[in-house]
């Protein structure tokens, strides 16, 4: 089945740094999400992008689909986006089921 | 309603017992999808429905797990004599149409079986 790998594992700022998170796979893909895991546990959608680039406020993302690999950036970092950020990948008539990166844990110090 | 509800949100039981966890998804979602999070394996996939119909069963880890799902709406997610291995978090996701939409997650429940 396809993997999904996300760097770095573990990744420790100081408020106001930038960062980039990663996300590779081995497959063509359907649909990729990012998601924030909150530190209750919620898991909180960031980004719908199979393809192309968006944004949405301090936080944006590019997949290069033909390359599979996929990018999350956050800037000025804040203490609340403290958690950790899952990738996650649907292949091709699978029905939408996602497959999961480990996730990059995230840690923002004030 | 607003987002996908998940209840009881903390369940704790004894090994041996079943128990019944529910999923109501965002009003209007045909697809329904049930993941599992626990430390050692991340989030699985575990099984997804469109309408009432479970098309792709493959996540669910043994015969003492299973899932329906009524009216297109409210799942239920049963596991029966309930072990250790067990324990995790329980996530519920709903989409739009399913294959090619962004799901949207509930908060979970959070079973430990002793």
């Amino acid at each position: 089945g396809i993997q999904v790998e996300q760097s770095p594992p573990d990744l420790i700022l100081q408020e106001g740094a930038n960062s980039t998170l990663r996300c590779n796979f081995s497959d063509s893909v359907n649909n990729l999400q990012w998601f924030h895991q909150n530190p209750w546990g919620q898991l909180i959608n960031l980004f719908y992008i199979p393809s192309g680039t968006k944004q949405n406020g301090r936080l944006s993302a590019t997949t290069v689909a033909t390359e599979r690999y996929s990018l999350l950036y956050i800037s000025s970092s804040q203490t609340t986006d403290s958690g950790v950020y899952f990738c996650a990948v649907e292949t091709h008539n699978q029905g939408g089921k996602l497959i999961f990166g480990q996730g990059t844990e995230l840690s923002v110090k004030p | 309603g607003a987002g996908v509800s998940q209840s009881p949100s903390n369940k704790v039981t004894e090994k041996g017992k079943d128990v019944e966890l529910r999923c109501d998804p965002i009003s209007g979602h045909t697809a329904l999808y049930w993941y599992r999070q626990s430390l050692g394996q991340g989030l699985e996939f575990l099984i997804y429905f469109q309408g009432n119909s479970a098309p792709d069963k493959s996540g669910l880890p043994s015969d003492r797990f299973s899932a329906e799902r009524t009216g297109g709406s409210v799942s239920t997610l049963t596991i029966q004599r309930t072990q250790q291995e067990d324990s995790a978090v329980y996530l519920c996701a709903s989409s739009l149409y399913g294959q090619g939409q962004a799901q949207y997650f509930g908060p979970g429940t959070r079973l430990l079986v002793l």
